[in-house]
């Protein structure tokens, strides 16, 4: 199947500081990637949805200016974390389709710690 | 949002065994329902995805059934091996095209 990679894959930083995470699809065009966020013991939650060249669609709850999501090309969309505080920490997990509603192909995800 | 939910949320079962869950879902405006593998450390892997009532996908010893009326769908496993103990996640697209996960089952095969 097609490669997503996404990076970090663990970052730990301090309160306030901003963070950002990669996610690049290696053998594919994705015109649609979608970000999520697990908190312990609880469900995949989709956060954001992107499409190449346009504003990301932002799910309910979720804070645009907060996360801010860039998918400047199709091989690559980055979650950038403003101000990260302790509650941001969460397992944040990348997918990818080429079009349609097929398969989706996930990262390996990224565990942020915000101490 | 959809209600998607899985059971049981964790299984051990002895290698040998065979094993099955279940995910349930809103059976209104579906469209899709994916099953995942997902493995500590790696990326969830895409089983199968299925669109119509009565859909029944296998890929080797996993195989998955799919009822759109009732809002249900069974995975299966035959055999169990402890290279079967991962993550296994069901997601389901509604008409809209939202992609909405369960919590998942938690499968442990012992040797």
């Amino acid at each position: 199947g097609a490669v997503v990679s996404q990076h970090p894959s663990w970052v730990i930083c301090k309160s306030g500081t901003s963070v950002k995470i990669e996610c690049r699809s290696l053998d594919f065009q994705a015109t649609t990637m979608f970000w999520y966020r697990q908190f312990p013991k609880q469900s995949l939650m989709l956060m954001a949805t992107s499409n190449e060249g346009s504003k990301a669609t932002y799910e309910q709850g979720v804070e645009k200016d907060k996360f801010l999501i860039n998918h400047a090309s199709l091989t690559l969309s980055t979650l950038t974390v403003t101000s990260a505080h302790p509650e941001d920490s969460s397992f944040y997990i990348c997918s990818a389709r080429d079009g349609g509603v097929g398969e989706l192909f996930f990262g390996e995800g990224s565990r942020l710690t915000v101490l | 949002i959809l209600n998607v939910e899985q059971s049981p949320q964790s299984l051990h079962v002895q290698e040998g065994d065979s094993t099955n869950f279940t995910c349930s879902f809103p059976s209104s405006n579906f469209y899709a329902l994916h099953w995942y593998r997902w493995e500590t450390a790696k990326s969830p892997e895409a089983l199968f995805v299925m669109t119509l009532n009565g859909d029944e996908k296998k890929k080797g010893r996993i195989s998955a059934t799919l009822n759109t009326k009732e809002g249900y769908s069974y995975l299966y496993i035959k055999g169990s091996q402890p290279e079967d103990s991962a993550t296994y996640l069901c997601a389901v697209n509604n008409a809209g095209n939202m992609l909405t996960f369960g919590g998942g089952t938690r499968l442990m095969v012992k040797p």
